[in-house]
C-alpha cells in the first residue's frame, strides 16, 4: 500500500512565524503535491513537484514556498504565516505521468493566531 | 479556465434509498477521478474513469463518465450509514499535472 505521511496532524502557530510542513511518501513516486482544503472551496493546488529539485506553482502559490531535496520528501514552507493561511493542508503523491491517481496523506490542520 | 462543479453540495438521505451525485466540468478531459473523505481524514481514491462511456462499480457505488457531455455521475444504490462521507470528483488539467477538484458533496445517510 502507498503510504503518505505528514509530520503533524495539528499545528498552532503565531502570525509572522515561519512554518514547515513535511510530507514523506514511501512508494518511490516521482510526483508530489501540496493542496489546501477550505470549506466550500474544495481542494486547491499550492505547488507540485515532478522530480527532485523541480517545482511548479499551482493555483494559489502566494505566501508559500516548497522544497524537494530528496525524492521521498516534499516540504511546504509558509515564510511568514498569516491568519488567512489557517487551513487543512494535504500532501499527495503519484507515479510518473500526468494522469495517474494521486494518493493523499492524512492532512495537517494548521491554525494561525 | 477549467472548472468542476458538483451537485448537490449537501445530501441527506434515508438508508435504503438511491441517489445520484453529479460532476460537471468545463473543458475537455479524458480522465475523471472520484475520491471519498471521511470526517477528519484524508482522501481515498474510489474510481478512475478513463474514457467516454466508462463505468465502474464498487459495492453500492457506481460511477460513469460521459466526456461529450462533460459529466460524471456517482450513483448510490440502497444507501447505508457507512457511506456517509464527503465525495469529491477531480479532473486532470488536460495533459498537465494539475487536478481540479470539485467542491465536494457531503453525504449523510440517516438510519
Amino acid at each position: 500500500d502507498v503510504k503518505v505521511t505528514q509530520s503533524s496532524r495539528y499545528l498552532v502557530k503565531r502570525t509572522g512565524e515561519k512554518v514547515f510542513l513535511e510530507c514523506v511518501q514511501d512508494m518511490d513516486h516521482e510526483n508530489m503535491f501540496w493542496y489546501r482544503q477550505d470549506p466550500g472551496l474544495g481542494l486547491r493546488l499550492i505547488y507540485f513537484s515532478y522530480d527532485v529539485k523541480m517545482k511548479e506553482k499551482g493555483d494559489i502559490p502566494e505566501g508559500y514556498s516548497v522544497s524537494r531535496e530528496k525524492k521521498e520528501r516534499f516540504s511546504l514552507i509558509l515564510e511568514s504565516a498569516s491568519t488567512n493561511q489557517t487551513s487543512m493542508y494535504l500532501c499527495a503523491s503519484s507515479i510518473s505521468g500526468v494522469q495517474e491517481t494521486q494518493y493523499f496523506g492524512p492532512g495537517t490542520r494548521l491554525l494561525v493566531l | 479556465e477549467l472548472k468542476v462543479e458538483q451537485n448537490p453540495l449537501f445530501l441527506s438521505m434515508q438508508e435504503g434509498k438511491n441517489y445520484t451525485i453529479y460532476c460537471n466540468y468545463s473543458t475537455t478531459s479524458d480522465r475523471l477521478y472520484w475520491y471519498r473523505q471521511d470526517p477528519g481524514k484524508s482522501l481515498e481514491s474510489l474510481f478512475v474513469l478513463l474514457s467516454n462511456g466508462a463505468v465502474k462499480q464498487e459495492g453500492r457505488l457506481m460511477a460513469s463518465l460521459d466526456t461529450k457531455a462533460r459529466l460524471s455521475t456517482l450513483h448510490i444504490t440502497a444507501a447505508v450509514h457507512d457511506l456517509s462521507a464527503t465525495y469529491f470528483c477531480a479532473v486532470d488539467g488536460s495533459g498537465t499535472y494539475k487536478y481540479i477538484f470539485g467542491t465536494g458533496t457531503r453525504l449523510k445517510v440517516l438510519a
